[in-house]
């Protein structure tokens, strides 16, 4: 079965520190993994996906298969950065799973 | 191009009472999914459907039913509201089964009492 951890439910920071959101996860196959954003009340959007190893808004992610682990970061926080943010596992079934969301909160 | 469209916004209902979530995509997607996100539970999966015609159970489907009207259409349907139903609901949809990222609604907030 799929499982995605987010260990944390809470980070927080102060502007211009660095940030990393931990996101494990257990699956037998090669995975799809992404990470999605919610800003207050809004939608969830898609902020990163694994496969196109791209850096959006400053947040990179690599996909770690060793330690089966698809941990987000930024080098420097904004204040903007402020969301709840989940990993979701999304390969070989019809059902995406995420993990349970991390909030963080940048600090002026 | 909307994206995933939900109605209403927002809704109070009380105990016992029925009510539809609407859900429509315009981008012709195969997939369709309604999660539910609660404080500290994340994101669960009520229903989905895979392609149109077909329908699937999730992680909490007890109390809810789900219709694929057409390609474009995934309605949720609480047939017999209760306090525990109080959440806020998401409507997704992604291009291909399993494979391809979910695109999302804006939400309905539902609160009963």
């Amino acid at each position: 079965a799929q499982r995605v951890t987010q260990p944390e439910k809470l980070l927080s920071v102060f502007k211009g520190a660095p940030v990393e959101l931990k996101c494990n996860y257990s699956y037998s196959g090669s995975p799809e993994l992404f990470w999605y954003v919610q800003y207050s009340r809004q939608r969830l959007q898609l902020l990163l996906r694994h496969i196109s190893r791209e850096s959006i808004k400053g947040f990179t992610a690599d996909l770690n298969k060793g330690e089966t682990s698809f941990h987000l970061k930024k080098p420097f926080a904004q204040e903007e950065d402020s969301a709840m943010y989940y990993c979701a596992l999304i390969r070989g079934s019809y059902i995406p799973t995420f993990g349970r969301g991390t909030s963080l909160i940048v600090h002026p | 191009n909307a994206g995933v469209t939900q109605t209403p916004k927002f809704q109070v209902l009380k105990t016992g009472q029925s009510m539809t979530l609407q859900c429509a995509q315009d981008m012709n997607h195969n997939s369709m999914y309604w999660y539910r996100q609660d404080p500290g539970m994340g994101l669960r999966l009520i229903y989905y459907s895979a392609s149109e015609g077909t329908t699937d159970k999730g992680e909490v489907p007890n109390g809810y039913n789900v219709s694929r009207l057409n390609k474009r259409e995934f309605s949720l349907r609480l047939e017999s509201a209760a306090p525990s139903q109080t959440s806020v609901y998401f409507c997704a949809s992604s291009a291909r089964d399993g494979e391809s990222p979910l695109h999302f609604g804006n939400g309905t907030r539902l609160t009963v009492t």
